[in-house]
């Protein structure tokens, strides 16, 4: 079973800036079977990337993703106030569908 | 436009029951599998339980396996998750999701989520 670690726990920035997240697997990811969600405070999480790059519907383009193997990145070119927000990679090549612990990215 | 909207959450006491529901509108549900996802309070995502469109056929979490028991009724668009045997390791809110399949399943809608409480 695949096990996610996302680093750092906390990324402090401030807006306009880049923020570069990481999720790393315990085994290779099958076909980048590699997704990322944003969630913000008492909200639902929003799912962003799926396949490791390809951004869901309605997803500005200042969100990518990227990785393949066992190291993947989420990267927000240029920090909008409203993507202050914790952030999920998972896994979903197999079940069941492992989540990272999350990263927070909060205003510095 | 996919709307979720869960339901039947509340306080519980350990070993008690509870059955979730999750009323989906937008789109054709029977077509799709979906699935359940919770967060305790303060931390992160786990994945609970999913069932597809079509076939009926189910997954399950460890963590939940025997006591969870998840089903669909496709005439009432409505998602159910059945809780036998609550522990207060169950407290979280329960987050229903639409799933679209690739290797396995990702989840593209959510809803706002319900809250369930295990305490004595």
């Amino acid at each position: 079973e695949i096990v996610l670690t996302q680093s750092p726990g906390t990324l402090s920035l401030s807006p306009g800036e880049r923020a570069t997240l990481s999720c790393r697997a315990s085994q290779s990811v099958y076909n980048n079977y590699l997704a990322w969600y944003q969630q913000k405070p008492g909200q639902a999480p929003r799912l962003l990337i799926h396949g490791a790059s390809s951004r869901a519907t309605g997803i500005p383009d200042r969100f990518s993703g990227s990785g393949s193997g066992t190291d993947f990145t989420l990267t927000i070119s240029r920090l909008e106030p409203e993507d202050f927000a914790v952030y999920y990679c998972q896994h979903h090549g197999s079940s069941p569908p492992p989540f990272g612990q999350g990263t927070k990215v909060e205003i510095k | 436009e996919v709307q979720l909207l869960e339901s039947g959450g509340g306080l519980v006491q350990p070993g008690g029951s509870l059955r979730l529901s999750c009323a989906a509108s937008g789109f054709s549900f029977s077509s799709y599998a979906m699935t359940w996802v919770r967060q305790a309070p303060g931390k992160g995502l786990e994945w609970v339980s999913l069932i597809r469109g079509s076939t009926d056929r189910t997954d399950y979490a460890d963590s939940v396996k025997g006591r969870f028991t998840i089903s669909r009724d496709n005439s009432k668009n409505t998602v159910y998750l059945q809780m036998n045997s609550l522990r207060v390791e169950d407290t979280a809110i329960y987050f229903c999701a639409k799933t679209y399949s690739s290797g396995w399943y990702y989840f593209d809608s959510w809803g706002q989520g319900t809250l369930v409480t295990v305490s004595s």
